[in-house]
């Protein structure tokens, strides 16, 4: 089954603790991107990459890192968390830069406390 | 000005209603124009694009884009309890990123 997959679905953590959310997918996809979700405000892009080893900033990177080592990976880091981080986060993934179809991973709600 | 604007809600209508779910953006670059569906606890996907102006029709869905007045539209006819959801509306343009702009979903609910 094509899918986005993403671990841990639910996480509570503490102000500081690294962390990684991870995010594959299987349909062999160029472009992958994070997203996090807010009352209010909706899904904001937090990274892109248009490929493995190409990655850029989306409109709320302030805290976040990401690498792409392979291409079906791609995963989140927190390197160290602070409670306005607190969101529901989505990676989603599309076939290459300029396709429509985007395909949302079924989202990971962080907790910071 | 926020780029994407959609109307906040929440919306309740009866089985068998015809509801209209709307979006303003004020970005003229917008060339691809999206509408997500997101069930509670799961991940957007994605339900119908349009490019540019005009209509578009799957179903009991109807997407319309009115580039002049930067206003698109979701129509459902027949509505279901199944379409239950939150639709987000979403515009991107052509480009490096042609990341996601999207508005802040509205929550619909249909009553049986």
């Amino acid at each position: 089954e094509a899918q986005v997959t993403q671990n841990p679905r639910y996480l509570i953590t503490v102000t500081g603790k690294k962390l990684t959310v991870t995010c594959s997918q299987n349909m062999n996809h160029e472009y992958m991107s994070w997203y996090r979700q807010d009352p209010g405000l909706g899904l904001r892009q937090i990274y892109y990459s248009m490929n493995v080893e190409v990655t850029d900033k989306g409109d709320v990177p302030e805290g976040y890192k990401v690498s792409r080592k392979e291409k079906r990976n791609f995963p989140l880091i927190l390197e160290s968390p602070s409670p306005n981080q607190t969101s529901l986060y989505f990676c989603a993934s599309k076939r290459t830069v300029t396709y429509n179809e985007q395909f949302f991973g079924p989202g990971t709600r962080l907790t910071v406390l | 000005q926020k780029e994407v604007e959609q109307d906040p809600g929440p919306l309740s209508v009866p089985e068998g209603a015809i509801v209209s779910l709307n979006c303003t953006y004020s970005n003229s670059a917008f060339q691809y124009f999206m509408w997500y569906r997101q069930y509670s606890r799961k991940g957007p996907e994605l339900l119908m694009y349009t490019y540019s102006s005009g209509n578009k029709e799957d179903g009991r869905f109807t997407a319309q884009v009115d580039k002049s007045s930067k206003y698109i539209s979701l129509f459902i006819r027949d509505s279901q309890p199944s379409d239950s959801a939150t639709y987000l509306c979403a515009m991107s343009i052509t480009g490096a990123n042609s990341k996601l702009t999207f508005g802040k979903g509205i929550t619909l609910s249909v009553r049986p």
